[in-house]
C-alpha cells in the first residue's frame, strides 16, 4: 500500500511565526492527498486536500501544494496563532485507484505555539 | 446533520477476551472505516466497509474483524484481546462514491479500549 512520512513534533513556535510541516508520501500513481486536524479535546477533521498534481489544498489560513515531482505535500502557515496548537497529520489513501476509501496517516506532528 | 457516533465510548476487558465496538456513520454515508491509533505506532488502518461488503484491509491480524448492516452501522470485533490491542478505535464515515478515493472522511470521537 501506499505511505506518508512526515515531520515528529513536538514543533513549538512563538505566535506569528511562520510554519512548515513536512510531509513526503509514496504512492502507486497519484492519490489524493490530505492535511487532518486534532485540536486538543476534539475528533480528527479535515483541514485541507488537493486530489491532482500542482493542486494548492488551502483553509484557515493553511496551505499545501500537491508536487508529485519531489512526492511532497508540505503545509504551510504564514502566522501560527495559539488556536493552532493541535496534532498535524498527512494522509493519503491506504491503496492508490480510487474505488475504495481508507487512509494511510503519517506519525502526526504535535504542535505548540506559544504567546 | 448529526456526526459519527461510536459506542460505547469507554472498555475495559482482559485478555483472551472478544470486544465488539459498534459505529454509525453520517445519514446517507455508505462507507465507514476503522483506524486504531496508539501512541506508539500513530493512527493506522484496519478496514473499510461499503455496502455491507468489505473494500479494503490493512495489515492486522483476522482476530480483527468487522461488518457493516444495510443501515450503513458498522461493528468492528476483536478476539483474543492482547495487551497490545490498548488503543483508541476510530471509525470515519464518508459518502463512498466508487472511483472517488478523495472523498473526505468524517471522524466520530472513539472509542478507548484498555486491555488489562
Amino acid at each position: 500500500g501506499n505511505s506518508v512520512t512526515q515531520m515528529e513534533g513536538p514543533v513549538t513556535l512563538s505566535e506569528e511565526a511562520f510554519l512548515t510541516i513536512n510531509c513526503t508520501y509514496t504512492a502507486t500513481g497519484y492519490p489524493s492527498l490530505f492535511w487532518y486536524v486534532q485540536y486538543p479535546g476534539e475528533g480528527l477533521q479535515l483541514l485541507l486536500k488537493a486530489t491532482k498534481a500542482d493542486d494548492k489544498g488551502s483553509n484557515k489560513g493553511f496551505e499545501a501544494t500537491y508536487r508529485k515531482e519531489t512526492t511532497s505535500f508540505h503545509l504551510e502557515k504564514g502566522s501560527v496563532q495559539v488556536s493552532d496548537s493541535a496534532v498535524y497529520f498527512c494522509a493519503l489513501p491506504f491503496l492508490s485507484g480510487g474505488g475504495a476509501d481508507g487512509l494511510t496517516f503519517g506519525k502526526g506532528t504535535h504542535l505548540i505555539i506559544q504567546p | 446533520k448529526a456526526g459519527v457516533t461510536q459506542t460505547p465510548r469507554y472498555l475495559i476487558k482482559t485478555r483472551g477476551q472478544q470486544v465488539t465496538l459498534s459505529c454509525s456513520p453520517i445519514s446517507g454515508h455508505r462507507s465507514v472505516s476503522w483506524y486504531q491509533q496508539t501512541p506508539g505506532q500513530g493512527l493506522q488502518f484496519l478496514f473499510e466497509y461499503f455496502s455491507e461488503t468489505q473494500r479494503n484491509k490493512g495489515n492486522f491480524p483476522g482476530r480483527f474483524s468487522g461488518r457493516q448492516f444495510s443501515n450503513s452501522r458498522s461493528e468492528m470485533n476483536v478476539s483474543t484481546l492482547e495487551l497490545g490491542d490498548s488503543a483508541l478505535y476510530l471509525c470515519a464515515s464518508s459518502a463512498g462514491l466508487a472511483g472517488a478515493s478523495g472523498d473526505e472522511q468524517f471522524f466520530g470521537p472513539g472509542t478507548r479500549l484498555t486491555v488489562l
